[in-house]
Formats: C-alpha cells, structure tokens, sequence
C-alpha cells in the first residue's frame, strides 16, 4: 500500500526567508503525481503544487518549488521569501496513475514569524 | 475560492442519527470525491463519483453512503452517527476521472454530540 510521510510535525521560518519541508512516499509504481496542499486556519485545502512523477523536471509556482528524487521516493517543497500568509497546514499527497485514491502525509504546521 | 460548494457548512447532531453532506463540484467537472479528515484519522479518501457512476471506493465505512445525481451535484449521507464520526468532510472534483488535479470545496463539519 502507498504511504505518505511528513517527518516534520511543525517548522517555523521568519519572514522573507526560505524554508524545506519534507515528504517521502513509498510505491511500487512508476506513474503517479504528487501534489502540496496548504490547509490555512480557514480550513479550506487550497492546492500548492502538483508533480507528475515522469516529469523530470521540477515543478515551480512562483514563491513554491519542489525537490523530487524519484529513486530516493522524495518531495520536498521549498518556499521562497516566506510570507505571513504562508502560515498553515501543509499536506503532502500522491496519486497513483489511474487511481484516484489519494493518499495524504499527516502534516506540517508552519509557522512564519514576523 | 476553489469553485467547489458544499453545504451545510456545520452541523451539529446525537448519536444514532442520519445526516446528508452536499457538494456542488465547478462548473465543467464531472468527478466527485469525498473525504474525511479527523484528528485521529487525518485525511481519508472515501468514495469517487464519475458522471453519476461510482468509480472508486476507499476507506468508507457501511454506515455511510453518497451519490451523484444527474446535475452533477453529490451527496453523502452518514447514518447511525458515533462520536467518531465527528470530522470535517471535504468535498473535491476534477474534470475527469483520472490523473486530474484535485480541488477541495470549503468542507462541512460535523459534531456528533
């Protein structure tokens, strides 16, 4: 079975700067995606970044990056120039090609500090 | 704002009795999904919706049902409701049923008292 894992409950990064959180994921499957979600304290799952694993290169939306290692099973998400607003729940989330059971990390509460 | 709407917003009732989730999907999208995110739990994908067909079943319990009507709009029903239950229920759609990016709706959460 698929698994998601955020090793880092919290982190916590002062404004403007730049913070990595981490995810890795198990699978015996070569086709899937990855996303980041960003779960702020409305509660509303608001969509960060999406990966497609044959893709090579890395996926950017401006301030949001991400590092993924396909061999090592990982997909962290760099956050540039961090921003108030940055603070919130961030998911971690494959899908596995043709398969629309999306398995969910537990979690990264971030805190940004003025 | 995703596009996705779901009501009631919240929704506070007792054990033992049935409730029925609604969820609007954007304009254009064709599949439904359900999940449930509890403290314990974290985030569950339940079921998949595809143009009224059920396509894709995850962790849901028996109690617990959904359909898609014709006009595209979803419902889940929860009944013989436990303290467990309490949750908060995402809705999401895609346009279509596969390889899709997933958008969240605002959630519903529910109580069990």
């Amino acid at each position: 079975a698929q698994t998601v894992t955020q090793s880092q409950p919290e982190m916590s990064v002062q404004e403007a700067e730049t913070v990595t959180l981490s995810c890795t994921y198990d699978t015996s499957e070569s086709d899937y995606y990855l996303f980041w979600y960003k779960q702020p304290p409305s509660r509303q799952m608001i969509l960060v970044i999406r990966q497609e694993a044959y893709k090579q290169q890395n996926a950017t939306e401006n301030r949001f990056s991400v590092n993924f290692q396909k061999a090592a099973k990982s997909f962290s998400l760099k956050i540039s120039d961090s921003q108030l607003g940055d603070a919130a729940m961030y998911f971690c989330a494959y899908q596995a090609y043709n398969n629309n059971d999306m398995r969910f990390g537990a979690g990264t509460r971030l805190t940004v500090k003025p | 704002d995703s596009g996705v709407t779901q009501t009631p917003k919240h929704l506070i009732t007792a054990t033992g009795q049935r409730v029925t989730l609604r969820c609007s999907p954007r304009s254009g999208d064709l599949s439904v999904y359900w999940y449930q995110q509890s403290l314990d739990q974290g985030l569950q994908f339940l079921i998949q919706y595809y143009n009224g067909e059920e396509r894709a079943k995850g962790n849901i319990l028996e109690r617990f049902s959904a359909q898609q009507f014709p006009d595209l709009h979803s419902e889940l029903n929860l009944s013989s409701l436990e303290l467990g239950d309490s949750a908060l229920y995402f809705c999401a759609s895609s346009v279509e049923a596969y390889e899709e990016t997933q958008y969240f709706g605002p959630g519903t959460r529910l109580l069990v008292l």
